[in-house]
């Protein structure tokens, strides 16, 4: 079983579309994360969620809309995308902040 | 300045050898200490959380030097399935984690 699973895998979308990913974890932890991963490989941590409550929100554009349903679901919404938003999304879950479980990530390509 | 920093690698090694990878962090209010794997296309992974007193899994030891704001990971015969990134990844609390741009590992037969 996918402990935390991402939807899609690969998205290819041209600039100034609005596109979603979705990230789901299964291992009943509190706490989600997005994470970008830029073509340099650095990870940056964009947002986090506890128990569907927004804790961290980093200097991110607005365009980037988090929502999270319930604990166990945090999506990303992505508004006019720009060619700078090409890069690998993490989704990550952990019980109390500490090790941190990574989804498979999903690949953005905007052209 | 970064806030992690590490050994911008590439490392090519052959299977057997011992590596060692350094990494400093510029915040002293740092409280936790890992070192995370990743896989070419893949997500990162927990190798090894990182103490003071300095700890070992198997072939793989991590040190910690508070005063220094250094962080190691030792690699000993190496073997061709080590062959990844490792991330240096720290963390001030609150679940935050910072990661250092990761030092890529090759190990040839």
């Amino acid at each position: 079983d996918t402990a935390v699973s991402q939807t899609p895998k690969y998205l290819v979308t041209q600039m100034g579309n609005d596109k979603s990913i979705k990230c789901e974890q299964n291992l009943g932890h509190d706490t989600m994360y997005w994470y970008k991963q830029d073509s340099k490989k650095f990870l940056k941590i964009m947002f986090s969620y506890n128990n569907k409550e927004l804790i961290i929100n980093e200097t991110v554009p607005n365009r980037f809309s988090p929502k999270s349903p319930d604990k166990a679901h945090l999506n990303l919404h992505i508004n006019s995308l720009e060619l700078g938003d090409s890069a690998v999304y993490f989704c990550a879950s952990s019980p109390e902040g500490v090790e941190q479980f990574f989804g498979p990530g999903t690949r953005l390509t905007v052209l | 300045r970064k806030e992690v920093e590490q050994d911008p690698g590439p490392f090519n090694v052959p299977e057997g050898a011992t590596v060692a990878f350094n990494c400093t962090y510029s915040n002293s209010a740092s409280q936790s200490f890992f070192w995370y794997r990743q896989d070419c296309r893949k997500e990162p992974k927990l190798l090894m959380s990182v103490y003071s007193s300095g700890n070992e899994d198997g072939r793989f030891t991590a040190q910690l030097n508070r005063a220094s704001q250094y962080i190691s990971l030792l690699i000993r015969d190496s073997k061709l399935s080590d062959s990844a990134t490792y991330l240096c990844v720290v963390s001030r609390g609150g679940g935050k984690l910072i990661f250092g741009q990761g030092t890529e590992l090759s190990v040839k037969p």
